[in-house]
């Protein structure tokens, strides 16, 4: 059965230190991959997105992942977290047509 | 505010009883996705609509969950006889119709079921 998994539930980091939350999905198909948060109070909302090309994506607010085929992994990654960067951290996979999973989440919290 | 809406943002509701909620997806997304998040995990797909035809059911949507999409806008989920495991987030989300597009998620409605 297709799956994601991410590593971590929770992370905490103190402001400036550097972010990088595992994903890891099980399919053997063409994927396009996601990430999506949620600020406290706040909707999911797609934080970057992978169809082709270039591994190396590039989202919003200096957030990058790297997808890695033979690792099937798609990790997130900022090179220096904020206190407005806490929140929760969705990894999704889509599979073809309309289908997207959605891993369990990381709750990162960054303090100030 | 032209996102995804949903109604009510919270239902409480005693074991037993219907629930509807609604969802008003983008006016210009033909496709409509329903989730369920609980506890400590992520959006699990309920359902998906393209205009108003249900093309995908979860395994996860018992016979006592039913969603419609009527004239191709927005979208209604039923619960009949609520349990207290539907307890839950229930999201919708819209997206336009290339392959694996953006989906725009609405707020989501919680349901209590005491």
């Amino acid at each position: 059965a297709q799956s994601v998994s991410q590593h971590n539930h929770h992370v905490i980091l103190s402001e400036a230190a550097s972010l990088e939350l595992g994903c890891n999905y099980s399919y053997g198909g063409t994927v396009n991959l996601f990430w999506y948060v949620q600020y406290p109070g706040q909707h999911l909302q797609l934080l970057l997105k992978y169809f082709s090309g270039d591994p190396l994506v590039k989202g919003i607010k200096g957030f990058e992942a790297e997808f890695i085929k033979s690792k099937f992994s798609f990790n997130l990654r900022k090179p220096s977290v904020q206190w407005s960067d806490t929140a929760e951290y969705f990894c999704a996979v889509g599979t073809g047509g309309f289908k997207t999973i959605f891993g369990a989440g990381t709750r990162l919290f960054v303090k100030a | 505010d032209t996102g995804v809406s949903q109604n009510p943002r919270h239902k409480i509701t005693k074991r037993g009883q219907n629930v509807t909620f609604r969802c008003d997806p983008i006016s210009e997304h033909n496709r409509l996705y329903w989730y369920r998040q609980t506890l400590g995990q992520g959006p699990e797909f309920l359902t998906y609509f393209q205009n108003e035809a249900q093309l995908e059911k979860s395994r996860l949507l018992s016979d006592r969950f039913s969603a419609e999409r009527p004239k191709g806008s927005f979208s209604t989920l039923e619960i009949q006889r609520t349990e207290q495991g539907d307890s839950a987030m229930y999201l919708c989300a819209s997206s336009g119709s290339g392959v694996n597009n953006e989906q725009f998620f609405g707020p989501g409605t919680r349901l209590t079921v005491l």
